[in-house]
Protein backbone atom coordinates (compact mmCIF):
# COMPACT_ATOMS: atom_id res chain seq x y z
CA UNK A 1 0.00 0.00 0.00
CA UNK A 2 1.48 2.91 -1.24
CA UNK A 3 1.45 5.75 2.18
CA UNK A 4 1.41 8.93 0.09
CA UNK A 5 -0.01 9.03 -3.60
CA UNK A 6 0.35 12.00 -5.94
CA UNK A 7 -1.41 11.73 -9.77
CA UNK A 8 -0.12 12.01 -11.70
CA UNK A 9 3.23 11.35 -12.05
CA UNK A 10 4.35 13.51 -14.74
CA UNK A 11 2.29 16.46 -16.63
CA UNK A 12 3.26 17.98 -19.50
CA UNK A 13 1.07 21.36 -20.39
CA UNK A 14 1.17 24.10 -22.42
CA UNK A 15 1.23 28.26 -20.86
CA UNK A 16 -1.72 29.42 -20.01
CA UNK A 17 -3.07 26.26 -19.13
CA UNK A 18 -4.79 24.96 -15.91
CA UNK A 19 -3.93 21.86 -14.08
CA UNK A 20 -4.46 20.13 -11.03
CA UNK A 21 -2.45 17.43 -9.16
CA UNK A 22 -4.29 15.07 -6.43
CA UNK A 23 -2.58 13.95 -3.01
CA UNK A 24 -3.85 11.50 -1.35
CA UNK A 25 -2.55 9.29 2.07
CA UNK A 26 -3.63 6.61 4.35
CA UNK A 27 -1.36 6.88 6.69
CA UNK A 28 -4.15 9.15 9.34
CA UNK A 29 -1.94 12.19 9.21
CA UNK A 30 -3.60 15.12 9.95
CA UNK A 31 -1.20 17.68 8.37
CA UNK A 32 -0.71 17.14 4.52
CA UNK A 33 2.42 19.60 2.55
CA UNK A 34 3.11 20.75 -0.41
CA UNK A 35 6.93 21.10 -1.62
CA UNK A 36 8.41 22.43 -4.88
CA UNK A 37 11.64 21.19 -6.06
CA UNK A 38 13.53 23.01 -8.44
CA UNK A 39 16.43 22.20 -11.05
CA UNK A 40 19.07 22.86 -8.37
CA UNK A 41 17.52 19.90 -6.15
CA UNK A 42 15.78 22.90 -3.52
CA UNK A 43 12.72 21.81 -1.35
CA UNK A 44 10.64 24.66 -0.51
CA UNK A 45 7.73 24.61 1.01
CA UNK A 46 4.49 25.83 -0.67
CA UNK A 47 1.48 24.81 1.78
CA UNK A 48 0.53 23.49 4.79
CA UNK A 49 -2.71 22.06 6.14
CA UNK A 50 -3.64 20.85 9.52
CA UNK A 51 -6.75 19.50 10.15
CA UNK A 52 -7.96 20.83 6.42
CA UNK A 53 -7.03 24.43 7.64
CA UNK A 54 -4.42 26.16 5.69
CA UNK A 55 -1.39 26.83 8.48
CA UNK A 56 1.44 27.84 6.02
CA UNK A 57 1.01 29.51 2.80
CA UNK A 58 4.55 30.60 1.78
CA UNK A 59 5.31 33.30 -1.12
CA UNK A 60 3.73 31.78 -3.25
CA UNK A 61 1.64 32.95 -6.60
CA UNK A 62 -2.19 33.16 -5.75
CA UNK A 63 -2.49 31.24 -9.20
CA UNK A 64 -1.67 28.03 -6.89
CA UNK A 65 -4.68 26.87 -4.98
CA UNK A 66 -4.44 24.70 -2.47
CA UNK A 67 -7.74 22.23 -1.41
CA UNK A 68 -8.14 19.88 1.14
CA UNK A 69 -11.52 18.07 0.91
CA UNK A 70 -11.07 15.85 4.08
CA UNK A 71 -7.96 15.21 6.22
CA UNK A 72 -6.80 12.10 4.09
CA UNK A 73 -6.44 14.83 0.04
CA UNK A 74 -4.56 17.86 -0.50
CA UNK A 75 -4.67 18.77 -4.05
CA UNK A 76 -3.05 21.29 -5.91
CA UNK A 77 -4.97 23.13 -8.52
CA UNK A 78 -2.50 25.79 -10.94
CA UNK A 79 -4.04 28.55 -12.95
CA UNK A 80 -2.69 30.16 -15.72
CA UNK A 81 0.70 28.17 -15.89
CA UNK A 82 3.87 29.56 -16.48
CA UNK A 83 7.10 28.52 -17.46
CA UNK A 84 9.23 28.80 -14.43
CA UNK A 85 5.99 26.66 -12.88
CA UNK A 86 7.65 23.86 -13.90
CA UNK A 87 9.37 21.77 -11.36
CA UNK A 88 8.95 18.56 -9.26
CA UNK A 89 6.02 18.89 -6.55
CA UNK A 90 6.41 16.54 -3.82
CA UNK A 91 3.00 16.15 -1.71
CA UNK A 92 3.95 14.80 2.39
CA UNK A 93 2.02 14.45 5.45
CA UNK A 94 3.05 13.84 8.83
CA UNK A 95 1.19 13.70 12.19
CA UNK A 96 1.95 16.98 13.96
CA UNK A 97 3.56 16.94 17.31
CA UNK A 98 7.04 16.06 16.30
CA UNK A 99 7.53 12.92 13.52
CA UNK A 100 8.20 12.49 10.46
CA UNK A 101 7.05 13.62 7.18
CA UNK A 102 5.77 11.10 4.59
CA UNK A 103 6.33 11.74 0.95
CA UNK A 104 4.65 10.98 -2.20
CA UNK A 105 7.00 10.02 -5.44
CA UNK A 106 6.64 13.69 -6.63
CA UNK A 107 4.63 14.84 -9.69
CA UNK A 108 7.06 16.45 -12.74
CA UNK A 109 5.46 19.21 -14.01
CA UNK A 110 6.92 20.67 -17.75
CA UNK A 111 4.77 23.49 -18.64
CA UNK A 112 5.86 24.46 -22.54
CA UNK B 1 10.68 31.48 9.37
CA UNK B 2 13.14 28.69 9.96
CA UNK B 3 16.63 29.04 8.00
CA UNK B 4 18.60 25.67 7.35
CA UNK B 5 21.68 26.10 5.75
CA UNK B 6 23.51 22.72 4.38
CA UNK B 7 27.00 21.93 3.67
CA UNK B 8 28.67 20.98 1.74
CA UNK B 9 26.35 20.77 -1.74
CA UNK B 10 27.98 18.16 -3.47
CA UNK B 11 30.46 15.58 -1.88
CA UNK B 12 32.54 12.52 -3.52
CA UNK B 13 33.96 9.87 -1.22
CA UNK B 14 36.34 6.65 -2.07
CA UNK B 15 33.91 3.48 -1.14
CA UNK B 16 34.81 2.42 2.26
CA UNK B 17 35.38 6.21 3.41
CA UNK B 18 33.28 7.94 5.91
CA UNK B 19 31.13 11.13 4.80
CA UNK B 20 29.82 13.68 6.73
CA UNK B 21 27.65 16.66 6.08
CA UNK B 22 27.01 19.13 8.11
CA UNK B 23 23.46 21.39 8.93
CA UNK B 24 22.75 24.59 11.00
CA UNK B 25 19.00 25.80 11.77
CA UNK B 26 18.26 29.56 13.18
CA UNK B 27 15.07 28.79 15.01
CA UNK B 28 15.31 27.65 18.76
CA UNK B 29 12.13 26.67 18.71
CA UNK B 30 13.17 23.67 15.93
CA UNK B 31 12.85 20.25 18.24
CA UNK B 32 12.95 17.59 15.56
CA UNK B 33 15.97 17.19 13.23
CA UNK B 34 15.24 14.65 10.00
CA UNK B 35 17.52 13.46 7.92
CA UNK B 36 16.18 12.31 4.12
CA UNK B 37 17.42 10.22 1.53
CA UNK B 38 16.48 11.21 -2.12
CA UNK B 39 16.62 8.88 -4.83
CA UNK B 40 16.67 9.86 -8.75
CA UNK B 41 13.09 10.26 -10.10
CA UNK B 42 11.63 9.04 -5.96
CA UNK B 43 10.58 11.44 -3.07
CA UNK B 44 12.86 11.54 0.09
CA UNK B 45 13.00 8.84 2.15
CA UNK B 46 13.39 9.49 6.20
CA UNK B 47 16.81 7.41 7.23
CA UNK B 48 17.17 8.55 10.73
CA UNK B 49 16.08 11.24 12.91
CA UNK B 50 17.12 13.21 16.36
CA UNK B 51 15.16 14.84 18.87
CA UNK B 52 15.99 18.10 20.84
CA UNK B 53 16.71 15.76 23.92
CA UNK B 54 19.41 13.72 22.22
CA UNK B 55 22.74 14.43 21.35
CA UNK B 56 23.40 11.48 19.35
CA UNK B 57 21.73 8.56 17.50
CA UNK B 58 23.07 5.55 16.19
CA UNK B 59 21.54 3.12 13.33
CA UNK B 60 24.19 0.55 11.71
CA UNK B 61 26.20 3.18 9.50
CA UNK B 62 24.43 5.87 9.55
CA UNK B 63 24.49 8.34 13.29
CA UNK B 64 23.46 11.63 14.02
CA UNK B 65 25.12 14.31 16.37
CA UNK B 66 23.05 17.58 17.65
CA UNK B 67 24.41 20.15 19.09
CA UNK B 68 21.34 22.61 20.69
CA UNK B 69 23.72 25.44 22.10
CA UNK B 70 25.68 25.78 18.62
CA UNK B 71 22.13 24.98 16.64
CA UNK B 72 24.41 22.83 14.17
CA UNK B 73 23.38 18.82 13.54
CA UNK B 74 25.64 16.32 11.64
CA UNK B 75 25.30 13.16 9.26
CA UNK B 76 27.76 10.70 9.91
CA UNK B 77 27.48 7.80 6.89
CA UNK B 78 30.84 4.81 7.84
CA UNK B 79 31.96 2.37 5.23
CA UNK B 80 30.00 4.33 2.49
CA UNK B 81 28.59 1.80 0.02
CA UNK B 82 28.17 2.98 -3.88
CA UNK B 83 24.02 2.41 -3.16
CA UNK B 84 24.81 5.39 -0.70
CA UNK B 85 24.89 7.18 -3.78
CA UNK B 86 21.92 9.75 -3.70
CA UNK B 87 20.97 13.97 -2.49
CA UNK B 88 20.78 14.24 1.15
CA UNK B 89 18.71 16.79 2.95
CA UNK B 90 18.36 17.94 6.60
CA UNK B 91 15.26 19.40 7.69
CA UNK B 92 14.82 21.19 10.96
CA UNK B 93 10.97 21.04 12.34
CA UNK B 94 8.86 22.53 15.18
CA UNK B 95 6.22 19.97 15.01
CA UNK B 96 3.95 20.61 12.17
CA UNK B 97 6.14 22.59 9.81
CA UNK B 98 9.26 21.40 8.10
CA UNK B 99 12.39 23.34 6.62
CA UNK B 100 14.74 21.67 4.72
CA UNK B 101 18.50 22.49 4.01
CA UNK B 102 19.72 22.96 0.13
CA UNK B 103 20.75 19.02 0.01
CA UNK B 104 23.76 17.10 -0.71
CA UNK B 105 24.95 15.05 -3.54
CA UNK B 106 26.82 12.40 -2.17
CA UNK B 107 28.72 10.23 -4.79
CA UNK B 108 30.31 6.94 -3.32
CA UNK B 109 33.31 5.75 -5.65
CA UNK B 110 33.73 2.51 -6.31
Amino acid sequence: DTAVSQTPKYLVTQMGNDKSIKCEQNLGHDTMYWYKQDSKKFLKIMFSYNNKELIINETVPNRFSPKSPDKAHLNLHINSLELGDSAVYFCASSQSGVSEAFFGQGTRLTVV
Amino acid sequence: GENVEQHPSTLSVQEGDSAVIKCTYSDSASNYFPWYKQELGKGPQLIIDIRSNVGEKKDQRIAVTLNKTAKHFSLHITETQPEDSAVYFCAASTGNQFYFGTGTSLTVIP
